[in-house]
């Protein structure tokens, strides 16, 4: 299947900070990425759906000013979590869409894991 | 909305053995994908297995097959000759066929035992 690769795998930060988390789709083209929030032993909860060239989409209940979302091209999405806050700490996870073949499929990257001190 | 629900929060099975992990969902759209992921400690979530709404056949890939039951909202993954390294969390997920993101289910741990 194909690869999302995601950057940092780790990251702990002083309250206060901010923090960006990379998402790269490595073989194929995306232009739609999408980002999740879990929490430990829950479910992965949608934050929001980033297009390329255009504004992200948030869910309800997601920070937009907090949250920042950058999709500047077809295989790199990137999130910032603006003065970031302990409550903030968890493992974030991005997809990348791929419509190739028809087949309509999201891959997922390892996730990064934040704590915020 | 669209709803996903996994009923079964824990199952276990023994080593070479079939499970079947449970999986219902809620909408009123006709174009839809279903999935389940694997979730092991690892935190990666790796595709397991699509099915398209639209086709009646029930997907297979390998030791994992689905009984994909339209009309009901079901969607069950079984699981054929357990091994050790199935062991993990078990997702669930809906996809509306325009929008692309993924409604998860809370997930069903599996447990394989030796």
């Amino acid at each position: 299947g194909a690869v999302v690769s995601q950057h940092p795998s780790w990251v702990i930060c002083k309250s206060g900070t901010s923090v960006k988390i990379e998402c790269r789709s490595l073989d194929f083209q995306a232009t739609t990425m999408f980002w999740y929030r879990q929490f430990p032993k829950q479910s992965l909860m949608l934050m929001a759906t980033s297009n390329e060239g255009s504004k992200a989409t948030y869910e309800q209940g997601v920070e937009k000013d907090k949250f920042l979302i950058n999709h500047a091209s077809l295989t790199l999405s990137t999130l910032t979590v603006t003065s970031a806050h302990p409550e903030d700490s968890s493992f974030y996870i991005c997809s990348a869409r791929d419509l190739a073949g028809g087949e309509e499929t999201q891959y997922f990257g390892p996730g990064t894991r934040l704590l915020v001190l | 909305a669209q709803t996903v629900t996994q009923s079964q929060p824990e199952m276990s099975v023994q080593e070479a053995e079939t499970v079947t992990l449970s999986c219902t969902y809620d909408t009123s759209e006709s174009d839809y994908y279903l999935f389940w992921y694997k979730q092991p400690p690892s935190r990666q979530m790796i595709l397991v297995i699509r099915q398209e709404a639209y086709k009646q056949q029930n997907a297979t890939e390998n030791r994992f097959s689905v009984n994909f039951q339209k009309a009901a909202k079901s969607f069950s993954l079984k699981i054929s000759d357990s091994q050790l390294g199935d062991a993990a969390m078990y997702f669930c997920a809906y996809m509306r066929g325009s929008q692309g993101n993924l409604i998860f289910g809370k997930g069903t741990k599996l447990s394989v035992k030796p």
